[in-house]
């Protein structure tokens, strides 16, 4: 079946930091490859998403790349902030599936 | 439009009574899901809706849990004779058939005391 794995966290950097988290996904057909994020409090939001490979989904300074020989769409960022302290997490979606999510990398960003 | 909104935000009940969730949807999109998720975990999927027709229930939902989406608008999911193991939080999302982006709302917490 359709799977999502991601790296386990919490992973802790400082602000100004290069962010790498990893997610590699297993799927039949081509699905669609999101990142959510969620911040404390708040709900489960869209960051970013790619639905075919080769794509580059970027949002708020984030990106992911749709790497379909790798299986993968890993999350990067150049230059974290504080305010990006929150737990993001890979998804894919195969359109008429529902959405299966990874299970979750908690981000800590120090001043 | 506001987004997805669920009623309750909060919930706590004792083990063993009935509890109801409602779920309004962003009002032009036509598939809704429900999604639990524990602490430190990713959102399980539980159920979907495209309209008013329920097309998946995962294994995860035992018979005490039932979900209905009458009129393909809001949905109601209700969990009987609550256990322990059911606290968690309960989550509503929607999207378009034809992009699968979905919208979620803020979840309702379960607490079964």
């Amino acid at each position: 079946g359709n799977s999502v794995t991601q790296m386990e966290g919490p992973v802790t950097l400082s602000e100004e930091a290069f962010l790498t988290i990893n997610c590699t996904y297993t799927a039949t057909g081509y699905p669609s490859l999101f990142w959510y994020v969620q911040y404390p409090g708040e709900g489960l939001q869209l960051l970013l998403k790619a639905t075919k490979a080769d794509d580059k989904g970027s949002n708020k300074g984030f990106e992911a790349t749709y790497r379909k020989e790798t299986t993968s769409f890993h999350l990067e960022k150049g230059s974290v902030q504080v305010s990006d302290s929150a737990v993001y997490f890979c998804a894919l979606s195969t359109g008429d599936d529902k959405i299966i999510f990874g299970k979750g990398t908690r981000l800590h960003i120090l001043p | 439009d506001t987004g997805v909104s669920q009623d309750p935000r909060h919930k706590i009940t004792k083990r063993g009574q009935n509890v109801t969730f409602r779920c309004d949807p962003i009002s032009e999109h036509n598939r809704l899901y429900w999604y639990r998720q524990t602490l430190g975990q990713g959102p399980e999927f539980l159920t979907y809706f495209q309209n008013e027709a329920q097309l998946e229930k995962s294994r995860l939902l035992s018979d005490r849990f039932s979900a209905e989406r009458p009129k393909g608008s809001f949905s109601t999911l209700e969990i009987q004779r609550t256990e322990q193991g059911d606290s968690a939080m309960y989550l509503c999302a929607s999207s378009w058939v034809q992009d699968s982006e979905a919208f979620f709302g803020q979840g309702t917490r379960l607490t079964v005391v």
